[in-house]
Order: structure tokens, then sequence, then C-alpha cells
């Protein structure tokens, strides 16, 4: 049973420049949410999809954008990275009830430079 | 954004020895969640506290929801090498919709 998958593993990027992370979510479940992980810290929410819509969005600018395909599988996209967006970014699915358990992805690590 | 209080930051124990961590908040959370992430992965439940007061346990592993909903702590029994790793808490509110909020993580090192 393949769990989350996340592309690419490690990437980077130069100042100013666009970057597109994948995410493919656990088999049956319907909801992926996007997270961004600094060195040393807690994940912090950045958005979640569901029904290929941006269900609910923490407090991350709009150069911070998604996308959610039919078949569940999701994108992040950020422009004009700065230096501050280098971190670990992980893909998380669930079920759409919220309040459950995510299971979570082994991230994407983008290094701006 | 906010986060939860998660102490302590680091600790350094013997193989065998038992091991407690905590989370505090300065609200109510509905659902507590002990998550953990080895080097180059991604975080990995352990538990889900889902009650007031539930006490939870996964092999060496216990947890419980604090009866104020403000807290959670998280035990260790006995620990091994393997154990080594950031042990993160992460809570939910209904207020809150989908999202978790997340501690800074309790970076655990274990000496054989």
């Amino acid at each position: 049973d393949a769990g989350v998958t996340q592309s690419p593993t490690h990437l980077i990027k130069t100042r100013g420049q666009q970057v597109t992370l994948r995410c493919s979510p656990k088999s049956g479940h319907d909801t992926v949410s996007w997270y961004q992980q600094a060195l040393g810290q807690g994940p912090q929410f950045i958005f979640q999809y569901y029904e290929e819509e941006e269900r609910q969005r923490g407090n991350f600018p709009d150069r911070f954008s998604g996308h959610q395909f039919p078949n569940y599988s999701s994108e992040l996209n950020v422009n004009a990275l700065l230096l501050g967006d280098s971190a670990l970014y992980l893909c998380a699915s669930s079920l759409s009830h919220p309040g459950g358990g995510y299971t979570f992805g082994s991230g994407t690590r983008l290094t701006v430079v | 954004g906010q986060q939860l209080n998660q102490s302590p930051q680091s600790m350094f124990i013997q193989e065998g020895e038992d091991v407690s961590m905590n989370c505090t908040s300065s609200s109510i959370f509905n659902t507590w969640l002990w998550y953990k992430q080895d080097p180059g992965e991604g975080p990995v439940l352990l538990i889900a506290l889902y009650k007031a007061g539930e006490l939870t346990s996964n092999g060496r592993l216990t947890a419980q929801f604090g009866i104020t909903r403000k807290d959670s702590f998280l035990n260790i029994s006995a620990s091994i090498p393997s154990d080594v790793g950031i042990y993160f808490c992460a809570g939910w509110k209904e207020t809150s919709g989908s999202r978790l909020t997340f501690g800074e993580g309790t970076q655990l090192t274990v000496n054989p």
C-alpha cells in the first residue's frame, strides 16, 4: 500500500525563480494538505485542498498557490522565491473529515540560493 | 503562526531509561496527536487522542490528553537506540478547520 509520495526529494532554486512541488496522496485519501517546515521548527500549515478546491489557507502570501487534480494528487507552486522559502515542504493526505491523523510524505527539501 | 509549547527541546538519555515530554497551549484542543520524525523523513503518527483525560498506549509509548484540554504528555518506557528522532505534538481544534498546529519538537538522543 503506497503511502504519500512527493517529488522531487531535493531541489535547489535561485532567488526570484518559480518552483512546483508534487504530491500523490495515500490510496483512499481525498484531501491533501501542505506544510512548510523550517530547520529546527515544527511544520506550519500552508493550505488544504479537497474536491479540487482550496478549502483552507494558513498565513502564507499569495506567492504560494496550489492545485488538486481529479485523481486527488496535488501541486504546490511558489513564485518569486525568497531565501526564506528554503525549507522542507511536507504533503499530508487524509480523508475529508477534519481532525483525524494525517499521513505525511517524506517531503521535498527546497533550497533557495 | 501559533505553535504549541513543547518541552524539553532536547533530551540525552541512556538506553533503558524512561522519557517524558509534554506540550501545552493557552487554548483548548479537541484532538492531540504525537508524531515522530526521522532525518530526511516526514512525521509518522504515533498516537492520537480524542477525549479529555484519555490515556492511550502504543507499545512502549503512552500518551495522555490533559483534562483541561490544553496539554498532552508522551512517555516512552525502556528507551532503545531506535527511539532517536524528533518528537512533535500536534493539536486540532474545531475552530481552526482543517489545520494542525505543531509544537517545536523534542530532539531525543539515546546513548547505547
